[in-house]
């Protein structure tokens, strides 16, 4: 089945020590998102590509980055965490355009110890 | 400033209850509008959508939604609900253009059997 995978599910790491979650798709959409949803909170947009161009929210802190090294994968990567980012991350992917529906994946929860 | 804002966090019915959730969107320009569930366990999944036409929509598993636009609403219903619709449900607004969406924070629906 087409898919919107993340990897891992359940991520651990070290206050200030950088950290990277992934995400591929098979489902050749142009448009992949990153939402940050904390506890009891709605997901908030990070920053999304459309193809290879970059979309960064303005409020999206600078330690967080993106990158998309091809349609199929996308990586998040916090370089310095803070206990403030702990919470789940959620990607998505779209085909893009008017109305397009948003395919999620299952979201790695973010703990920082 | 675009946002969306579902007027129940956590609501508890019988099953065989009827079921209205809020939403209210404060957005810019064309909106589309969505309402995402998601199960225990599972990622998001889209459970119906408008974007133009007529303003009652119909989704999965009995679930509609009418898109009030003098009220700025998009209220989701469900006339009996089952034990296997406890979840938590999403409101969003997107723009017609990006396909960007903005999430309410959430309403947790819990069933009894």
């Amino acid at each position: 089945d087409a898919m919107v995978i993340q990897n891992p599910r359940y991520q651990v790491t070290q206050f200030g020590k950088p950290v990277t979650l992934s995400c591929s798709q098979t489902l050749n959409h142009n448009v992949m998102y990153w939402y940050q949803q904390k506890s009891s909170q709605a997901p908030k947009l990070l920053f999304h590509y459309y193809d290879k161009d970059f979309n960064n929210e303005a409020d999206t802190p600078d330690n967080f980055q993106s990158r998309r090294p091809n349609t199929s994968f996308c990586f998040l990567d916090i370089r310095s965490p803070g206990l403030g980012d702990a919470a789940m991350y959620l990607c998505a992917t779209s085909r893009g355009g008017s109305g397009a529906t948003l395919h999620f994946g299952n979201g790695t929860r973010l703990t920082v110890t | 400033a675009q946002s969306v804002s579902q007027h129940n966090h956590h609501v508890i019915l019988s099953e065989a209850a009827s079921l209205e959730l809020g939403c209210n969107y404060s957005y810019g320009g064309t909106v589309n509008l969505f309402w995402y569930v998601q199960y225990p366990g599972q990622h998001l999944q889209l459970l119906l959508k408008y974007f133009s036409g007529d303003p009652l929509v119909k989704g999965i598993k009995g679930f509609e939604a009418e898109f009030i636009k003098s009220k700025f609403s998009f209220n989701l219903r469900k006339p009996s609900v089952q034990w296997s619709d406890t979840a938590e449900y999403f409101c969003a607004a997107g723009s017609s253009n990006t396909g960007k969406l903005i999430f309410g924070q959430g309403t947790t629906l819990q069933v009894k059997p």
